[in-house]
């Protein structure tokens, strides 16, 4: 168990439907990370974020979005769904901005399920 | 650019083999963090290692070690005498300063058999 945790771990809407992912980082962590995880593209970098605030951002369609709460959970919100979007959906954690600093490491959830039909 | 390769799409071993898994990578950055992980069946993302290009030093835990080469930009992955346990996808991370984010291979697929 990473102490990430990640809600919920399946999840089948239809096309143009919108969908929250939410995640909570291990205790301790201040930065928050999604990746998303697909058949043809691999594991792709989404956002990141530190301590509430956008810290970077890779490649995120403009139809998503996430933001960090004050309680340093994270959301990833998924609209006008399509075929396409159906991948496994990770958080990870870590307790510093940049993996560079000694001791950095990122842990990941176990990942949500989405499928789009 | 950084990337990431691992060539080796997928491999299958009888239990008790050993088995090495290929990662090389490509980076300008002079430093940068590696990283393997472990997805099993279950979907999870497993954090295996981390080390620092600094760090020449090979490591051993258990059953599993890594061989850092920088002269080679490669950093491969061993299992002992594989178990049936250890089918998985195994994945390969790179971290740079200048990327921001991890970079992942595209995995490689153990399959350990009876």
């Amino acid at each position: 168990d990473s102490g990430v945790t990640q809600t919920p771990k399946h999840l089948i809407t239809a096309t143009g439907q919108r969908v929250t992912l939410r995640c909570s980082p291990r205790s301790g962590d201040l930065s928050v990370y999604w990746y998303q995880q697909s058949l043809d593209q691999g594991l792709q970098f989404l956002i990141q974020y530190y301590n509430g605030e956008e810290r970077a951002k890779g490649n995120i369609l403009e139809r998503f979005s996430a933001q960090q709460f004050p309680d340093l959970h994270s959301e990833l919100n998924l609209s006008s769904l399509e075929l396409g979007d159906s991948a496994l959906y990770f958080c990870a954690s870590s307790v510093f901005a940049d993996s560079r600093s000694s001791g950095n490491t990122i842990y990941f959830g176990e990942g949500s399920w989405l499928t789009v039909v | 650019a950084q990337k990431v390769t691992q060539a080796q799409t997928e491999i299958s071993v009888v239990e008790k083999e050993d088995v090495t898994l290929d990662c090389v990578y490509e980076t300008r950055d002079t430093t940068y963090y590696l990283f393997w992980y472990k997805q099993p069946p279950s979907g999870e993302l497993v954090f295996l290692i981390r080390r620092n290009s600094f760090d020449e030093q090979n490591e051993i835990s258990g059953r599993y070690s890594w061989n850092f080469q920088k002269s080679t930009s490669s950093f491969n992955f061993t299992i002992t005498a594989s178990q049936v346990v250890d089918s998985a996808v195994y994945f390969c991370a790179l971290y740079t300063g200048t990327a921001s984010k991890l970079t992942f291979g595209t995995g490689t697929r153990l399959q350990v058999t009876l």
